[in-house]
C-alpha cells in the first residue's frame, strides 16, 4: 500500500462546477499538507498549505484536512478553463525524516 | 515566478555520460529538495539538505550525488547515465528544516540518448 494514494482521474467537469480532488494516506505522523497544481511538466506551484487539522479558504480554493480519517481534500468553486492541470497532494512529517511523499496527481479538465 | 532558478532548462546526453545540475534556492530558504519525476513514477524526492548538510535521503541511486554550498545554492550530479534516467528534475527551497512547503524551480529536462 502507498503511503499516498490520489487518484490520477482523469477528471473532466464544465466551466463553473465545484470541483473536488481527494487524497487519503496511512501515515498518521503526517502533519503537514499541501496541495500543489502543475501545468503540463512545468515547476509545481504551491496552491494551499496546512499544517495539522482543519480548513483553510485562499480564493476560489479550499482545503480541508480529517486526521482522523487520513483524508484531505481540495475544493475548487467556480471552475475555469485555466484551472485545468494536475493537482499533486502532498504531506510530510514534522519529526523524522522530513521525505515529503507525494500523490500521484490528478489531471483535471475544464470545459468551456 | 517562485523564486527558485534551475540550469539548464534542458540537457541531452549520451549513455554513460555524467552531467551536473544546478539550483539557487529563493533568497533567504536555507533547505533545498531535489525530485525527479519521469512519466510513469511520478514526482520522486531524491535528497533534500538544509544550510549546507544533508537532511534527507530519498530514491537516489548510488550513481547520483547532490551538495549544497555555503552561498545555498546546491548541485545534483548524475553519472554513468542510463536511458531510464531521462526525466523532469525538480529542485524546491523551503525556509523550513523539515516538513512544510516547499517551492519549486521550473525543472531540468534531461534526456539520456
Amino acid at each position: 500500500q502507498k503511503e499516498v494514494e490520489q487518484d490520477p482521474g482523469p477528471l473532466s467537469v464544465p466551466e463553473g462546477a465545484i470541483v473536488s480532488l481527494n487524497c487519503t494516506y496511512s501515515n498518521s505522523a503526517f502533519q503537514y499538507f499541501m496541495w500543489y497544481r502543475q501545468y503540463s511538466r512545468k515547476g509545481p506551484e504551491l496552491l494551499m498549505y496546512t499544517y495539522s487539522s482543519g480548513n483553510k479558504e485562499d480564493g476560489r480554493f479550499t482545503a480541508q484536512v480529517d486526521k482522523s480519517s487520513k483524508y484531505i481534500s481540495l475544493f475548487i468553486r467556480d471552475s475555469q478553463p485555466s484551472d485545468s492541470a494536475t493537482y499533486l497532494c502532498a504531506m510530510s512529517a514534522g519529526t523524522g525524516g522530513f521525505k515529503t511523499i507525494f500523490g500521484a496527481g490528478t489531471r483535471l479538465f475544464v470545459k468551456a | 515566478d517562485s523564486g527558485v532558478t534551475q540550469t539548464p532548462k534542458h540537457l541531452i546526453t549520451a549513455t554513460g555520460q555524467r552531467v551536473t545540475l544546478r539550483c539557487s534556492p529563493r533568497s533567504g530558504d536555507l533547505s533545498v529538495y531535489w525530485y525527479q519525476q519521469s512519466l510513469d513514477q511520478g514526482l520522486q524526492f531524491l535528497i533534500q539538505y538544509y544550510n549546507g548538510e544533508e537532511r534527507a535521503k530519498g530514491n537516489i541511486l548510488e550513481r547520483f550525488s547532490a551538495q549544497q554550498f555555503p552561498d545555498l545554492h546546491s548541485e545534483l550530479n548524475l553519472s554513468s547515465l542510463e536511458l531510464g534516467d531521462s526525466a523532469l528534475y525538480f529542485c524546491a527551497s523551503s525556509p523550513r528544516g523539515g516538513g512544510g512547503e516547499q517551492f519549486f524551480g521550473p525543472g531540468t529536462r534531461l534526456t539520456v540518448l
